[in-house]
């Protein structure tokens, strides 16, 4: 079967830096997005992974490795505002999106 | 201007009961589709159109039938709505069907079924 694994839930201090980590197994790959859910609202896009390595926007950050089936969200300098749900999806080899539950990011003063 | 919006925001609703979900988008998108999001938050591919026609059609009851007027439009009808389909339905919109293309989300039509 086809599998996304995020952590549910996790908790950063403002300012600080954070790892939100995605682990998968799916039939094929041809890349790997993180989405931001506010909660209520709907999910935006961040980053799109194909190749192996780090690519940086921001103060966002995502990094793949498809020899391990794994990727992260890297988010410096957290702001209240980056409260938010933030979703794994992997492209299978049928083009086809798979989503993880997400992981709920909460920030504290 | 409102890039993918839906119709109705909220929709309170009797189990048996027939409706529709109608969404736009004006980004000029070949291809929309609908997902629903359950109470744990995943998010599931139910249906996916490009250019009106239908690329993708998981396994989801009968009881839920899309139709795409055109390729702005894309309209869910759910009939005989059971307890199990309260959830959140986006409909997204994305420039092509090949999957690499960023999906832009409308806000949700949130059904509860009682």
């Amino acid at each position: 079967g086809q599998n996304i694994d995020q952590p549910t839930e996790m908790t950063a201090t403002e300012g600080a830096i954070v790892q939100i980590n995605c682990t998968y197994q799916t039939s094929g790959f041809n890349g790997l997005f993180w989405y931001q859910q506010h909660a209520g609202e709907a999910p935006t896009f961040l980053s799109y992974n194909v190749l192996d390595g780090l690519e940086e926007k921001g103060r966002f950050s995502s990094f793949l490795s498809r020899s391990k089936g794994y990727s992260y969200l890297l988010l410096k300098e957290l702001q209240m505002k980056d409260s938010a749900s933030y979703l794994c999806a992997v492209l299978d080899s049928n083009y086809q999106l798979i989503w993880g539950a997400g992981t709920k990011l909460i920030i504290k003063p | 201007d409102t890039a993918v919006s839906q119709t109705p925001k909220y929709l309170v609703t009797q189990m048996g009961n027939d409706k529709s979900i109608k969404c736009e988008q004006n980004l000029g998108h070949d291809t929309m589709y609908w997902y629903k999001q359950d109470s744990k938050k995943f998010l599931k591919i139910m249906f996916s159109y490009n250019n009106k026609e239908l690329i993708i059609n998981e396994t989801v009851p009968n009881r839920f039938s899309p139709k795409s007027p055109d390729k702005a439009h894309l309209n869910l009808h759910i009939n005989s709505l059971e307890l199990g389909d309260s959830a959140v339905y986006f409909c997204a919109s994305s420039q092509g069907s090949s999957g690499v293309e960023t999906q832009y989300f409308g806000p949700g039509t949130r059904l509860l079924v009682l």
